[in-house]
């Protein structure tokens, strides 16, 4: 079965300092990853995306992210956390037009 | 673009009653998702269209929950009755159905159940 694998359910970062959040997936086909960003009490807004292609796929707000197929990870990176960027990030898998979430990180950011 | 458009985004009643909550996905998706959000469970999909039709039902958590999308541009989610359990946010995504297409979310409507 297809999963989504998000280590660690809360990251605090100091503002400046760079942002790592992990993702794994689980995957019998060539997956579909997504990020996706929650402000409170909001919707979720897409950060980017990997369908196929170039495997560094920028996205909004300076973020990005590498799909590495022998590591089945697709980690979100930001070189300079603002904070503005607190909130929480949820990767995600498209399997079959669904998507499968992982748990989801609230990212703090300390001034 | 308007975006995913939900009502009410806030519904508050007690145990019993039946609750309905409004989607209208963006103009031209022909996907329509519904997803219940809570702290111990996260992100579910409960139930997704294709073309009005649905198509996965599998995550509705049981009998007193049904939904339906009568055209293309409105989809109801009922709870009756409803159950303090039931309590939770509840979102609606559209997207086109091309394989790997972006799912558009809506504001939410969060949920109490007294």
């Amino acid at each position: 079965a297809q999963s989504v694998t998000q280590l660690g359910s809360h990251v605090s970062v100091s503002e400046g300092a760079l942002v790592l959040l992990r993702c794994n997936y689980s995957s019998s086909v060539p997956p579909y990853l997504f990020w996706y960003v929650q402000y409170p009490n909001q919707g979720l807004q897409l950060l980017l995306k990997y369908t196929t292609g170039a495997t560094l796929v920028k996205g909004i707000n300076g973020f990005e992210a590498e799909f590495k197929k022998s590591e089945t990870s697709f980690h979100l990176t930001k070189p300079s956390a603002h904070m503005s960027d607190a909130a929480e990030y949820f990767c995600a898998l498209n399997q079959g037009g669904k998507l499968i979430f992982g748990q989801g990180t609230e990212l703090s950011v300390k001034p | 673009d308007a975006g995913v458009i939900q009502s009410p985004r806030h519904e508050v009643t007690e145990m019993g009653q039946e609750v309905t909550l409004r989607c209208k996905p963006i103009s031209g998706h022909n996907s329509l998702f519904w997803y219940r959000q809570t702290m111990m469970r996260g992100l579910e999909l409960l139930i997704y269209f294709n073309n009005n039709v649905p198509i996965d039902d599998s995550g509705m958590p049981e009998d007193r929950f049904s939904a339906k999308m009568p055209n293309a541009s409105f989809s109801t989610l009922k709870i009756q009755p409803s159950e303090p359990r039931d309590s939770a946010v509840y979102f609606c995504a559209s997207s086109t159905n091309r394989v790997g297409e972006t799912q558009y979310f809506g504001p939410g409507t969060r949920l109490l159940v007294l």
